[in-house]
């Protein structure tokens, strides 16, 4: 149990469908942030939030990418008209506090476009 | 130039054996840095992190740092089995407050009995 709490673990959606991903994070922390994972590379930075703020977006996130975080608790991070292209592992990640400690992820949502 | 640089792999080591694992990244300004793990299908999980040059030990595994050659590096002593997995390095961008982590492609590990 990593304590960031990630649903759902798996989706499979067919193109054009819009999808929603939840975060929880562990209580206290108040960073958060979405990643992707495509099969073969790293985790891409797609989005941050300290509190409920969004203090950066990735500029290769398209419009069709939106996240929101409105208490400064859970998160959202919604997909509107999927494409394959989409299908992807997205993380969360959250820290606590300030300074440079690491990242605590999440399990995962598996999100595959048919 | 990506950011943060890894070999691929896979790298196979026999069991027992000395696994290194290398990362080159291209801020000079980034100030913290993270080996973690990641098995096939689930999430990455931190392993170590550094912050200053030299070599930063626990248990099994020690980091390496070298600011001046924006190098980092993972060593795996008496490396076993379960130790096969992916490892990905990830330097820290920005600054204060603001911690926003890239990821190299990671580097796959093989380790044979």
């Amino acid at each position: 149990d990593t304590g960031v709490s990630q649903n759902p673990r798996h989706k499979i959606t067919k193109r054009g469908q819009n999808v929603t991903f939840r975060c929880d994070p562990i209580s206290e922390h108040n960073r958060l942030y979405w990643y992707r994972q495509t099969l073969g590379q790293g985790p891409e930075f797609l989005t941050y939030f300290q509190n409920e703020a969004q203090l950066e977006k990735s500029r290769l996130l398209s419009d069709r990418f939106s996240a929101e975080r409105p208490k400064g608790s859970f998160s959202t991070l919604e997909i509107q008209r999927t494409e394959q292209g989409d299908s992807a592992m997205y993380l969360c990640a959250t820290v606590q506090g300030f300074g440079n400690s690491p990242l605590h992820f999440g399990n995962g949502t598996r999100l595959t476009v048919t | 130039q990506k950011e943060v640089e890894q070999n691929s792999g896979p790298l196979s080591v026999p069991e027992g054996a000395i696994a290194s694992l290398n990362c080159t990244y291209s801020d000079r300004g980034s100030q913290s840095f993270f080996w973690y793990r990641q098995y096939s299908g689930k999430s990455p999980e931190l392993i170590m992190s550094i912050y200053s040059n030299g070599d930063k030990e626990d248990g099994r595994f020690t980091a390496q740092l070298n600011k001046a050659s924006q190098y980092v590096s993972l060593l795996i002593r008496d490396s076993q089995p379960s130790d096969s997995a992916t490892y990905l390095c990830a330097v820290n961008i920005g600054e204060g407050g603001y911690n926003k982590l890239i990821f190299g492609a990671g580097t796959r590990l093989a380790v044979h009995p």
